[in-house]
């Protein structure tokens, strides 16, 4: 089993322009969810999915986009880059996302916006 | 927002000292768990916690969890270089997982 992969592992873009982090599991895992990472903030959960076709916010969504077609794939979409949306962001998947699921990473995107 | 608050932020320890960080949320939690992530890398499940007072022990990590459910403390003794990296607690409600921002561990031989 691969876990959770990641692409691209980095990016640099530039201020308005858009691009897509992929995200795939191949453990059966229904709960997917995106994070990112700041110094100092920890992980912050932008948006998450229970299962394919069902996605919802996190705390931080503003700027991102996701969307579920499959059980394995959770892309998220930046719209429009801001620098504010320089980050690593970390991809996550669970069981079925109860209190009690292991969360397993993958290994990050480390995002810098020009 | 955050439901969990974790201290201290940072901690430099001679190899060999102990050192503790501690989660404390202003609600009772189902439970805890913590993760570790090496620097460079991603964060990986260490334990989970879930009865009230409940103490789990991993070689020389010691996790606790608070009598009342609200706040949990890991405490690793005779660090290690291999123990550098930050530890986070995590916390679950409504379907979200929230972090703590972490303790980062840095660990002088």
């Amino acid at each position: 089993n691969a876990g959770v992969t990641q692409t691209p592992k980095f990016q640099v873009l530039k201020t308005g322009q858009s691009m897509t982090l992929q995200c795939a599991q191949d453990m059966n895992h229904e709960y997917m969810s995106w994070y990112r990472q700041d110094p100092g903030m920890g992980l912050r959960l932008i948006h998450y999915s229970v299962g394919a076709g069902i996605t919802d916010q996190g705390e931080v969504p503003n700027g991102y986009n996701v969307s579920r077609s499959t059980t394995e794939d959770f892309p998220l979409r930046l719209l429009s880059a801001a620098p504010s949306q320089t980050s690593v962001y970390f991809c996550a998947s669970s069981w079925s996302g109860t209190s009690t699921d292991t969360q397993y990473f993958g290994p990050g995107t480390r995002l810098t916006v020009l | 927002g955050q439901q969990v608050m974790q201290i201290p932020q940072y901690q430099h320890v001679q190899e060999g000292e102990d050192f503790t960080t501690y989660c404390n949320s202003s609600t009772t939690l189902s439970n805890i768990q913590w993760y570790k992530q090496r620097p460079g890398g991603h964060p990986v499940f260490l334990i989970q916690l879930v009865k009230s007072g409940e103490v789990k022990k991993q070689k020389r990590l010691t996790f606790q969890f608070g009598e009342a459910k609200k706040n949990s403390s890991l405490h690793i003794t005779a660090t290690q270089t291999t123990d550098v990296g930050t530890y986070f607690c995590a916390v679950h409600n409504f379907n979200k997982f929230y972090f703590g921002s972490g303790t980062k561990l840095n660990v002088k031989p």
